[in-house]
C-alpha cells in the first residue's frame, strides 16, 4: 500500500530563516505531488504541483520555491522566511490520470 | 476567486441527527467532486467522492448528492456521531495541470451527544 511522509512534524523558525520541508511517497512510482499550505481555519491553498522529476508547476506568486529531485521526493524551500509563510503545510500524491489526491500528516510551520 | 463555495461556515448537530454540508461551483469543466475529512492537526482524508454522471453516492452513513444544473452538491452524514467531529472540505477537479483539487473553505462540525 502506499504511505506518504512529511517532515518535520513541526517547526519554529525566525523571520528571515531558511527553510526545507520534505515529502515522500512510497508504494507508488510516477506519482503527481502537491504542496498546499492552509492557513488556520481556513481552506487549502494549491502552492505547487509536479508531474515528474524536475518538473514544477507554481500555482501562486510567493516567497517559496518547490523541487522534485527525484520520483517520490517533492520539497518546499524558502530562503528567508516571512511572518505570512506560518501554517499548515501539506503535501499530498495522486496516480497520473486519476484525481483522487492522498494527503500526508502536514507540518506546522511558525514564523516569529 | 474561490471557484468552489462552501457553507455553512460552522455546524453543530445532536447525535443522531443528519448533517448537511453544501457546495456550489461555477466551472462546467470541473468532472470530479471530492469530500475530505480533517481532524485537528492532521492531514485531510479523502471520505467519498462523486462523478457528474450520477446523482448520488452513498458509502455507510456518508452520502454525496450532486445536481449538476444547480452546480451544487451537497454531503449529507446519517446518524452523526460525536466522532464524525471536524472539519470538512468539499472540492471540485478538472482536467487541468495535474489534475488539480480546488478546495471550499471547510466546514467545521461539531456533533454533541
Amino acid at each position: 500500500s502506499q504511505t506518504i511522509h512529511q517532515w518535520p512534524a513541526t517547526l519554529v523558525q525566525p523571520v528571515g530563516s531558511p527553510l526545507s520541508l520534505e515529502c515522500t511517497v512510497e508504494g507508488t512510482s510516477n506519482p503527481n505531488l502537491y504542496w498546499y499550505r492552509q492557513a488556520a481555519g481556513r481552506g487549502l491553498q494549491l502552492l505547487f504541483y509536479s508531474v515528474g522529476i524536475g518538473q514544477i508547476s507554481s500555482e501562486v506568486p510567493q516567497n517559496l520555491s518547490a523541487s522534485r529531485p527525484q520520483d517520490r521526493q517533492f520539497i518546499l524551500s524558502s530562503k528567508k522566511l516571512l511572518l505570512s509563510d506560518s501554517g499548515f503545510y501539506l503535501c499530498a500524491w495522486s496516480a497520473q490520470r486519476f484525481n483522487e489526491q492522498f494527503f500526508g500528516p502536514g507540518t506546522r510551520l511558525t514564523v516569529l | 476567486q474561490q471557484q468552489v463555495k462552501q457553507s455553512p461556515q460552522s455546524l453543530i448537530v445532536q447525535k443522531g441527527g443528519i448533517s448537511i454540508i453544501n457546495c456550489a461551483y461555477e466551472n462546467t469543466a470541473f468532472d470530479y467532486f471530492p469530500w475530505y475529512q480533517q481532524f485537528p492537526g492532521k492531514g485531510p482524508a479523502l471520505l467519498i467522492a462523486i462523478r457528474p454522471d450520477v446523482s448520488e453516492k452513498k458509502e455507510g452513513r456518508f452520502t454525496i448528492s450532486f445536481n449538476k444544473s444547480a452546480k451544487q452538491f451537497s454531503l449529507h452524514i446519517m446518524d452523526s456521531q460525536p466522532g464524525d467531529s471536524a472539519t470538512y472540505f468539499c472540492a471540485a477537479s478538472d482536467q487541468t495541470g495535474a489534475n488539480n483539487l480546488f478546495f471550499g473553505t471547510g466546514t467545521r462540525l461539531t456533533v454533541i451527544p
